[in-house]
C-alpha cells in the first residue's frame, strides 16, 4: 500500500537553485494538494488541484509552480529558492469531498 | 489570517490525566478534521465531523463539532504515551481547501 508517494526526503539547496518536488499516488484520487509545514503556523495551502490539467493557487502560493499532467503525479517546482522557503513540504491527495491522505514528507533547507 | 485556532498549544501531561484540545475559527466550516502527526511523518487523520453539535468517539477519544459549526474540542481519557503527538484540526467549506489550525503538542509522560 503505497499511498502518497513523496522524494526527496531530504534536500538542501543554495539560495537561487531550482529544484523539483515529486509526489505521486497510487489511490486514483481526483484531488491533489501542496501544504508547507512551519513551526507555529500548522500547514498552509500552496496550490493544489481537483484533476488532471487543473491547478489552482492557495493562501502562499508565491515562489512556487505546480502542473498536473496525470492522476497519479502532482509535482511541486521551486524556480529560485530562498531561505524564507525552509519547511517541511507535505503533499496530500483525495477523493471529492474527503478529508487529505498525506505523504511522509519532504524536509528542506535552503541555504 | 490564520482561519483555526487551537489551544493550548503545548501540553504536558501524566499517564492517566484527561486532556481537552480545542480548535476555535470564527468562520463556519461545513465539516472538520482531526488529525495527528508524529515525528518525521505525515498527518494521519483521526475523524471528521459534519453535523452541527455531533459528537463521536474513538476508543478514549471524544471529538465534538460546536452547534454553530464553528469549533471542535478533543478529549482524551486516559492518556497514554502512546497518545504523544502533535493534534491538527481542519476545517473545509468547499472539500477541496483545507485549512489547518496551528496544532497541538502533546506529551505524555509515563
Amino acid at each position: 500500500n503505497a499511498g502518497v508517494t513523496q522524494t526527496p526526503k531530504f534536500q538542501v539547496l543554495k539560495t537561487g537553485q531550482s529544484m523539483t518536488l515529486q509526489c505521486a499516488q497510487d489511490m486514483n484520487h481526483e484531488y491533489m494538494s501542496w501544504y508547507r509545514q512551519d513551526p507555529g503556523m500548522g500547514l498552509r495551502l500552496i496550490h493544489y488541484s481537483v484533476g488532471a490539467g487543473i491547478t489552482d493557487q492557495g493562501e502562499v502560493p508565491n515562489g512556487y509552480n505546480v502542473s498536473r499532467s496525470t492522476t497519479e503525479d502532482f509535482p511541486l517546482r521551486l524556480l529560485s529558492a530562498a531561505p524564507s522557503q525552509t519547511s517541511v513540504y507535505f503533499c496530500a491527495s483525495s477523493r471529492s469531498g474527503s478529508a487529505p491522505f498525506f505523504g511522509q514528507g519532504t524536509r528542506l533547507t535552503v541555504v | 489570517t490564520q482561519l483555526l485556532e487551537q489551544s493550548p498549544q503545548f501540553l504536558s501531561i501524566q499517564e492517566g490525566e484527561n486532556l481537552t484540545v480545542y480548535c476555535n475559527s470564527s468562520s463556519v466550516f461545513s465539516s472538520l478534521q482531526w488529525y495527528r502527526q508524529e515525528p518525521g511523518e505525515g498527518p494521519v487523520l483521526l475523524v471528521t465531523v459534519v453535523t452541527g453539535g455531533e459528537v463521536k468517539k474513538l476508543k478514549r477519544l471524544t471529538f465534538q463539532f460546536g452547534d454553530a459549526r464553528k469549533d471542535s474540542s478533543l478529549h482524551i481519557t486516559a492518556a497514554q504515551p502512546g497518545d504523544t503527538g502533535l493534534y491538527l484540526c481542519a476545517g473545509t467549506n468547499t472539500g477541496n481547501q483545507f485549512y489547518f489550525g496551528t496544532g497541538t503538542s502533546l506529551t505524555v509522560i509515563p
